[in-house]
């Protein structure tokens, strides 16, 4: 079956400007998160969505932002950017997410690759 | 805070010897654990996982070895191959996942 894939794969932006990442989950996961990756901060939890709602957000600014559609796709959007912005955004699936107890792997798309000059 | 970490950021392994890629973690009450492996330009696959009431789980060439009296986790891959050549993460489930900083492990031929 198909994985999470996420578009664009990468991409350019200026400060300021804004962004959309898209991901679309494995065919019946209803559970998408997001993590930015970076060499010096490693794998950061941004939030995750189940069923259109946001159940959890990690400890980034308000610029950062997240929804999730009726299909379980799922778009973020980082507005002003920064340089430190600069980074790999992962989306990951999972049927009930890591809110929930349980085992639940979260299979991970290939990410959207950030740059902001 | 709550953290995870690995003890070390690089491994060298000759191929066909075995490895082992340790994790340690601070949080006590957490009760499951989760090894990604992430290949240059991929996102984090997953490996093996276990819950806290285990001690061990095998799988195909993988080993996880639980120490909660220490709070201790190792990776360990048999007869490790080129392919395996990777950055490994442990990760900490709780209301989301924490991952450890990485060890880049590189298979010599």
């Amino acid at each position: 079956k198909a994985g999470v894939t996420q578009t664009p794969r990468y991409l350019i932006k200026t400060r300021g400007q804004q962004v959309t990442l898209s991901c679309s989950p494995i065919s019946g996961h209803r559970s998408v998160s997001w993590y930015q990756q970076t060499p010096g901060q490693g794998l950061q939890f941004l939030f995750e969505y189940f069923s259109e709602t946001q159940r959890n957000k990690g400890n980034f600014p308000g610029r950062f932002s997240g929804r999730q559609f009726s299909n379980s796709r799922s778009e973020m959007n980082v507005s002003t950017l920064e340089l430190g912005d600069s980074a790999l955004y992962l989306c990951a699936s999972s049927f009930s997410g890591t809110a929930s107890s349980g085992a639940n792997v979260l299979t991970f798309g290939a990410g959207s690759r950030l740059t902001v000059l | 805070g709550e953290s995870v970490g690995l003890h070390l950021p690089t491994l060298s392994v000759q191929e066909g010897d075995n490895s082992i890629i340790n994790c340690a973690y601070s949080n006590s009450a957490s009760d499951y654990f989760i090894w990604y492996k992430q290949e240059s330009g991929k996102g984090p696959q997953f490996i093996i996982d276990i819950r806290s009431n285990m001690d061990k789980r095998q799988g195909q060439r993988v080993t996880v070895l639980l120490n909660k009296t220490v709070k201790h986790l190792s990776l360990q891959i048999a007869a490790t191959q080129p392919g395996d050549s990777a950055v490994y993460f442990c990760a900490e489930n709780d209301y989301k996942l924490s991952f450890g900083a990485g060890t880049t492990v590189t298979v010599r031929a």
